[in-house]
């Protein structure tokens, strides 16, 4: 199972909208709604911020969404923050055959 | 509160084993299915292995099957990682977290290191 792909870096000034595309098969982001995405921060764990494709976590800010066409999921930032530069990584259930679960190539966030 | 404390990292020689420990508390360990996830230094996330809550099912990556094994005590509230033959592109810091009904990762540890290296 390959990793999904992510582009590595997008970018973005202060108050603006990003999106991060996470593209993957038809067996795994293509089959089923179980797209999640996490935050990084260097050195520290991950944190989910959306999950089931479109659904937030309590306490994650609304101005995360996410979404899917096909086989490829995105995540939105709105009105980009400081505090959200970081990597994110999308991640889908891949069905219990061989990998279960497939992370993204990962997106470093910048905000400049 | 949910806590994820993995333990057992360090340094081992390629062809060595390594047994990772993850402790869990706050919640009903017994309850949860529960993954390893790792990430090499600078590098993306890898899932490595899952087990279900009452470890009747197991499933690893293509680039460990055969070599780990994940296993877990619910009486002890501990998760396990058995690594043998290992390689130096299985270094990294490995992470246990917790899944949810939604398949989504809601809990990590803080992740331990593992460096192979001769």
């Amino acid at each position: 199972q390959s990793a999904l792909t992510q582009p590595a870096s997008v970018s973005g000034s202060p108050g603006q909208s990003i999106t991060i595309s996470c593209t993957g098969t038809s067996s795994d982001v293509g089959r089923y709604d179980l797209v999640s995405w996490y935050q990084q921060y260097p050195g520290k764990a991950p944190k989910v911020m959306i999950y089931k494709v479109t659904e937030r976590p309590s306490g994650v800010s609304h101005r995360f969404s996410g979404s899917k066409s096909g086989n490829t999921a995105s995540l939105t930032i709105s009105g980009l923050q400081a505090e959200d530069e970081a990597d994110y990584y999308c991640c889908s259930y891949a069905g219990r055959r061989t990998d279960d679960y497939v992370f993204g190539t990962g997106t470093k966030v910048t905000v400049l | 509160q949910v806590y994820l404390v993995e333990s057992g990292g360090g340094v081992v020689q390629p062809g060595r084993s390594l047994r990772l420990s993850c402790a869990a508390s706050g919640f009903t360990f017994g309850s949860y299915d529960m993954h390893w996830v790792r990430q090499a230094p600078g590098k993306g996330l890898e899932w490595v292995a899952v087990i279900s809550y009452d470890r009747t099912s197991t499933f690893y990556a293509d680039s460990v099957k055969g070599r780990f094994t994940v296993s877990r005590d619910n009486s002890k509230n501990t998760l396990y990682l058995q690594m043998d033959s290992l390689r130096v592109d299985d270094s990294g810091t490995y992470f246990c977290a917790r899944v949810l009904a939604t398949y989504s990762l809601d809990h990590w540890g803080q992740g331990t290191l593992v460096i192979v290296s001769s």
